[in-house]
């Protein structure tokens, strides 16, 4: 069963603009991840926060945590074409418990 | 520096045949996982190796599913008997440490075996 409830399922924005997307999970957690899968080039890890973290930061990526609420999202700022591909959070206890995903389309 | 590979990539099988699917993960990695991706959804643990030994095996959907690691390194995912709810894309992961090892969380993913079952 899936850990991880993103939202919204699918976003299509223009190139430039910033997407942002949501992720909800049941249990406490040790870690969270966001991974990037698109056809050329598989599961990404893109990145990490611990569970007494409450944003990190990555190049254009930015994420933040609320372990009160379980959820985290995730933000992409200045869009490229690209950043096309879904997007999946990921819950971690030695082995990663995926969401479904949320599909990003970057509109050139 | 090669990453993790799986092979084949693509897999048009019969119902009631049997299936190998091959993982090689990166060099030296303790950690090997396999992932079960349906279409449409986000990948589902199958089962997890720690060198040679299968530590975990609560994901495999039934017994018709086998995995294998015999020298620590190079991983097979056996479907025998395969049904059209097997089709879906088996992923495999790796990692430099042990489960325990609770700061080497990264897993390197290969690219995946799509099989689809008719």
């Amino acid at each position: 069963s899936q850990q991880g409830e993103e939202d919204p399922q699918a976003l299509s924005i223009q190139e430039g603009e910033n997407a942002t997307m949501n992720c909800s999970y049941k249990t406490s957690i040790n870690n969270l991840q966001w991974y990037r899968q698109n056809s050329g080039r598989g599961l990404v890890h893109l990145i990490l926060i611990r569970s007494n973290e409450r944003e990190k930061h990555s190049g254009r990526l930015r994420v933040t945590l609320d372990t009160s609420k379980k959820s985290s999202s995730l933000l992409i700022t200045a869009s490229r074409a690209a950043d096309t591909a879904s997007y999946f959070c990921a819950t971690y206890d030695y082995k990663l418990s995926f969401g479904a995903g949320t599909t990003v389309t970057v509109r050139a | 520096g090669a990453g993790v590979s799986q092979s084949p990539r693509y897999k048009v099988a019969k119902r009631g045949q049997d299936v190998a699917l091959r993982c090689d993960p990166i060099s030296g990695h303790v950690s090997l996982f396999w992932y079960q991706q349906a279409l449409g959804q986000g990948p589902e643990f199958l089962t997890y190796f720690q060198n040679e030994a299968q530590l975990d095996k609560s994901g495999l959907p039934s017994d018709r599913f086998f995995a294998e690691r015999p020298e620590g390194s190079v991983s097979t995912l056996k479907i025998q008997r395969t049904q059209q709810e097997d089709s879906a894309v088996y992923l495999c992961a790796s990692s430099l440490a042990e489960r325990s090892d609770s700061y080497q969380e990264t897993q390197y993913f290969g690219p995946g075996t799509r099989l689809l079952v008719l």
